[in-house]
C-alpha cells in the first residue's frame, strides 16, 4: 500500500496571505489528522476528521481550517499567514483512530 | 488534561549497546493508548512501538520493548543491539481511547548512536 502522501513538501508565503496543503491518507484509512511542527512549541495536534466531520479540535485560532473529502482526502488552510505560523505540517492517517501513520509532512516557511 | 513529559533531551548510546529512554505522562484516563515515533532527519515520523493500556504485558517489536508501569504512569523505551540507523528524535505519545485520534506528544529525545 502506498503511504501519506502531502504536497506540496515545501512553500514559501508573504504575512498575510493564505495557504492550502493536502493530505491524501493510506487508501482504506478514514481519519486524517493535522499536527503543527515547531522548535518551540513541539508537535501540537491541530484537528482530526473521519469521515468528513471533524471529530477533534486542537487549540489554534481560527485561521486555522480543515475538511475532508469523500475519498478521504483531507486539505488545511491556513489564513492571514503570521510569521509564527512557520512550521512542519504533519498529516496523519488511521483506519478507525488508533494507531496513526504519518506522511512526510509540508515545510511552511512565512516571510 | 492529559500531558505527556520527556525528561531527557539528549541521550548517547555505542553500537550494538542497549539505551532506555523515558517517558511520563499525566491522565486521569484509565483506558488509553501509548505510542514511541521515530523522526530521523528526513522528519518523516514513524510508528516504533504502541502499547494498550489495558494491556498487562509489555509490548515488543524486534530490537524494541517498552517498560510500561500503568500505576507509575511511566513507559519507557528500550532499544537492543543499537544500530547507526536507530540514530533520531523518538516522541513519547499519548491517545485517548475516548477523544478519538488526538495524540499528545511529549517534546522528544535525540538519540545519538556511537560507532
Amino acid at each position: 500500500k502506498a503511504g501519506v502522501t502531502q504536497t506540496p513538501r515545501y512553500l514559501i508565503k508573504t504575512r498575510g496571505q493564505q495557504v492550502t496543503l493536502s493530505c491524501s491518507p493510506i487508501s482504506g484509512h478514514r481519519s486524517v489528522s493535522w499536527y503543527q511542527q515547531t522548535p518551540g512549541q513541539g508537535l501540537q495536534f491541530l484537528f482530526e476528521y473521519f469521515s468528513e466531520t471533524q471529530r477533534n479540535k486542537g487549540n489554534f485560532p481560527g485561521r486555522f481550517s480543515g475538511r475532508q473529502f469523500s475519498n478521504s482526502r483531507s486539505e488545511m488552510n491556513v489564513s492571514t499567514l503570521e510569521l509564527g505560523d512557520s512550521a512542519l505540517y504533519l498529516c496523519a492517517s488511521s483506519p478507525e483512530s488508533y494507531e496513526q501513520y504519518f506522511g512526510p509532512g509540508t515545510r511552511l516557511t512565512v516571510t | 488534561a492529559q500531558t505527556v513529559t520527556q525528561s531527557q533531551p539528549e541521550m548517547s548510546v555505542q553500537e550494538a549497546e542497549t539505551v532506555t529512554l523515558s517517558c511520563t505522562y499525566d491522565t486521569s484516563e484509565s483506558d488509553y493508548y501509548l505510542f514511541w515515533y521515530k523522526q530521523p532527519p528526513s522528519r518523516q515520523m514513524i510508528l516504533v512501538i504502541r502499547q494498550e493500556a489495558y494491556k498487562q504485558q509489555n509490548a515488543t517489536e524486534n530490537r524494541f520493548s517498552v517498560n510500561f508501569q500503568k500505576a507509575a504512569k511511566s513507559f519507557s523505551l528500550k532499544i537492543s543491539d543499537s544500530q547507526l540507523g536507530d540514530a533520531a528524535m523518538y516522541f513519547c505519545a499519548y491517545r485517548s481511547a475516548i477523544m478519538g485520534g488526538k495524540l499528545i506528544f511529549g517534546q522528544g529525545t535525540e538519540l545519538s548512536v556511537k560507532p
